[in-house]
């Protein structure tokens, strides 16, 4: 079993709805948790951190849900320019900065 | 804008060839990854280091990668012999360490071995 899972998708969408992507971790000592998003054939890039209570960065609302060991993501009001593939992002206790990456959700948002 | 920067962009060599990737972390950061990533595998971390040493190599095949960092501003992965499956895309990232998640990646080295 992978440490980090998510759905591959792809998800298509159209321009303004309403999207949401999980990812699962397997390692109960996961301690921090990230999403990055990753353009096509472009580095990745830190997207938001995941903090117990939530948090939101305008369009985008992520969670986490320590019990059930899942993050999630929401993009509300799509738009072309947030088509990417994110990917959700855990470390460890005890692995100062080392992090483990899914393998990425493909959003296509399209008019 | 600082920014993390590798050469070459992209590489391609014959199977047995010696590859050396190079990258210079954005200054001041004291944590640098190798990752490689595959449509396969996604993201894999291969070696990273902390103010120039290495903290874990355990996802690096040792028999023909290796990693070092022979100064701040240098962090250079070396394949010998490269083989076809050693095709992928080759990412270096610098970070300030810590409990921070943020850590900012290159453009990537595109690797392909016939």
């Amino acid at each position: 079993r992978k440490e980090v899972e998510q759905d591959p998708g792809p998800f298509n969408v159209p321009e303004g709805a309403t999207v949401a992507f999980n990812c699962t971790y397997s390692n109960s000592a996961s301690q921090s948790f990230f999403w990055y998003r990753q353009d096509c054939r472009k580095e990745p890039k830190l997207l938001m951190s995941v903090y117990s209570s939530g948090n939101e960065d305008g369009r985008f609302t992520a969670q986490l849900n320590r019990a059930s060991q899942y993050i999630s993501l929401l993009i509300r009001d799509s738009k072309l320019s947030d088509s990417a593939t994110y990917l959700c992002v855990v470390r460890a206790t005890g692995t100062a900065s080392k992090l483990t990456f899914g393998t990425g959700t493909r959003l296509q948002v399209t008019l | 804008d600082a920014r993390v920067t590798q050469t070459p962009r992209d590489k391609v060599t014959e199977m047995g060839q010696e590859v050396t990737m190079r990258c210079q972390p954005i200054l001041g950061h004291n944590t640098v990854f190798w990752y490689r990533q595959t449509m396969m595998q996604g993201l894999e971390l291969l070696a990273y280091f902390r103010n120039r040493a290495p903290l874990d190599d355990s996802g690096m095949p040792k028999d023909r990668f290796s990693a070092e960092m022979p100064d701040a501003t240098l962090a250079t992965l070396k394949i010998q012999p490269s083989e076809p499956r050693d095709s992928a895309v080759y990412f270096c990232a610098s970070g300030l360490g810590g409990l921070s998640g943020e850590q900012y990646f290159g453009p990537g080295t595109r690797l392909t071995v016939t």
